[in-house]
């Protein structure tokens, strides 16, 4: 079946690093890739979609690559502040599908 | 547009009882979904709709949930009834496309509920 898997359940990093954050899945091939920004007590809000044929997309401070061969997507955030704490999640989807998300990473970034 | 809105909440009920969420989705969207979250199995999609028809009812966990879209702008999702494993988070989102690559998902803030 298919299934969605992301590196940790916390990450805990200091202001002005770097974030990385792993999206791991298996059994299917999605066509693209979506990142959602969620915060306690409020719904996903979506962040950025890479396609199967981009390698790398970035956004501000905010950079996704997707490995196909891999199956794997990073999520960086550069420069990390502490607004940037929150969990993060990714929806790897095949098209014409309903977003299927993975439990997500929840992100603290350390002042 | 003000965005999904999802009434109430929260909700606390006791086990036993009937429970509606609601959901206005945003104007011209085509799909919704319904989604539950907890910490243990993470967002879990219930069902979706399409042009107001149900496409999709397989994460339904049970024959006590059930989900109804009457009109464009509106849609419910009734337990009857409730359990105490049925507490969670309940959100509702909406897209303009029912997941091509174009497709973000606009969520709501979601009902937490309760069952006592």
């Amino acid at each position: 079946s298919q299934k969605i898997e992301q590196n940790s359940e916390a990450l805990n990093i200091q202001e002005g690093k770097t974030a990385t954050l792993t999206c791991n899945y298996t059994n299917y091939s999605p066509a693209y890739l979506q990142w959602y920004r969620q915060d306690p007590g409020r719904g996903p809000v979506f962040l950025l979609l890479i396609r199967e044929n981009e390698k790398e997309k970035r956004k501000e401070r905010l950079k996704v690559t997707f490995d196909t061969t891999l199956k794997q997507s990073l999520f960086h955030i550069t420069a990390s502040q502490p607004a940037d704490s929150a969990t993060y999640l990714c929806a790897p989807s095949a098209g014409n599908t309903p977003l299927v998300f993975g439990k997500g990473t929840r992100l603290s970034v350390i002042a | 547009d003000a965005g999904v809105i999802q009434s109430p909440r929260h909700e606390v009920t006791e086990m036993g009882q009937e429970v509606t969420l609601r959901c206005k989705p945003i104007s011209g969207h085509d799909y919704l979904f319904w989604y539950r979250q907890t910490m243990m199995r993470g967002l879990e999609l219930l069902i979706y709709f399409n042009n107001n028809v149900p496409i999709d009812d397989s994460g339904m966990p049970e024959d006590r949930f059930s989900a109804k879209m009457p009109n464009a702008s509106f849609s419910t999702l009734k337990i009857q009834p409730s359990e105490p494993r049925d507490s969670a988070v309940y959100f509702c989102a909406t897209a303009k496309t029912g997941g091509r690559e174009d497709t973000e998902a606009f969520f709501g803030q979601g009902t937490r509920l309760t069952v006592v």
